[in-house]
């Protein structure tokens, strides 16, 4: 079952401009997880924030997350070309004897020169 | 360095030919699984492993099997693959699930079932 719905489905922005992709799910969680995929490759982990959080940063990435409203937002500042990628949102929910990493079907940013 | 190796990257094979595809990690991590990726329907769960004794379904087990003899490996196996198993197929591995630490994917293996 799908537990993250990202919107937009696609967003295409120029370089230098912030790129905002959000995130809603339907569970509780333990934490939420963004990730990058280029175009057919693997997924790379961008940024983990924990339920108890509210706001995260690193470098020109800041996550939010409201548990109230079951959504997460992701902020990419001054883009480039090479942000160009698709980008997935993925809930975590662990329960001691079982983990299950929950992913929605993605944001495809398209960052142009 | 650190990393989850599949192999093969890619697979084209004929309906009902056994095949394995293979995921070890470097990383001493306890948790392992695997998803597949289909478009439209993003990454799913297939299996997973919180350790080498406890593996258990995802959402999309059937047609498939898996095995935890050890840490470092965790094969796929598809005992009857059928055109429906057509997919783009990770593994990831995580240190331990739940906490701070986000999960670390393979390159993915790109089956053709014909």
């Amino acid at each position: 079952s799908q537990q993250g719905e990202e919107d937009p489905q696609a967003l295409s922005i120029q370089e230098g401009e912030n790129a905002t992709m959000n995130c809603s799910y339907k569970t509780s969680i333990n934490n939420l997880q963004w990730y990058r995929q280029n175009s057919g490759r693997g997924l790379v982990h961008l940024i983990l924030i924990r339920s108890n959080e509210r706001e995260k940063h690193s470098g020109r990435l800041r996550v939010t997350l409201d548990t109230s409203k079951k959504s997460s937002s992701l902020l990419i500042t001054a883009s480039r070309a090479a942000d160009t990628a698709s980008y997935f949102c993925a809930t975590e929910r662990y329960t001691g004897t079982a983990s299950k990493l929950t992913f929605g079907t993605g944001t495809r940013l398209q960052v142009t020169l | 360095e650190a990393q989850v190796t599949q192999n093969p990257r890619y697979l084209i094979t004929v309906t009902g030919k056994k095949l394995t595809v293979t995921c070890s990690q470097n990383m001493n991590h306890e948790y392992m699984s695997w998803y597949r990726q289909d478009p439209g329907l993003g990454l799913r769960q297939i299996y997973y492993s919180m350790n080498v004794e406890v593996t258990d379904k995802g959402d999309v087990p059937e047609g498939y099997k898996v095995s935890r003899k050890e840490k470092r490996n965790f094969p796929l196996i598809l005992e009857s693959p059928s055109p429906n198993q057509t997919s783009l197929y990770f593994c990831a591995s995580s240190l331990y699930p739940g906490r701070f630490y986000g999960y670390t994917f393979g390159s993915g293996t790109r089956l053709t079932v014909v």
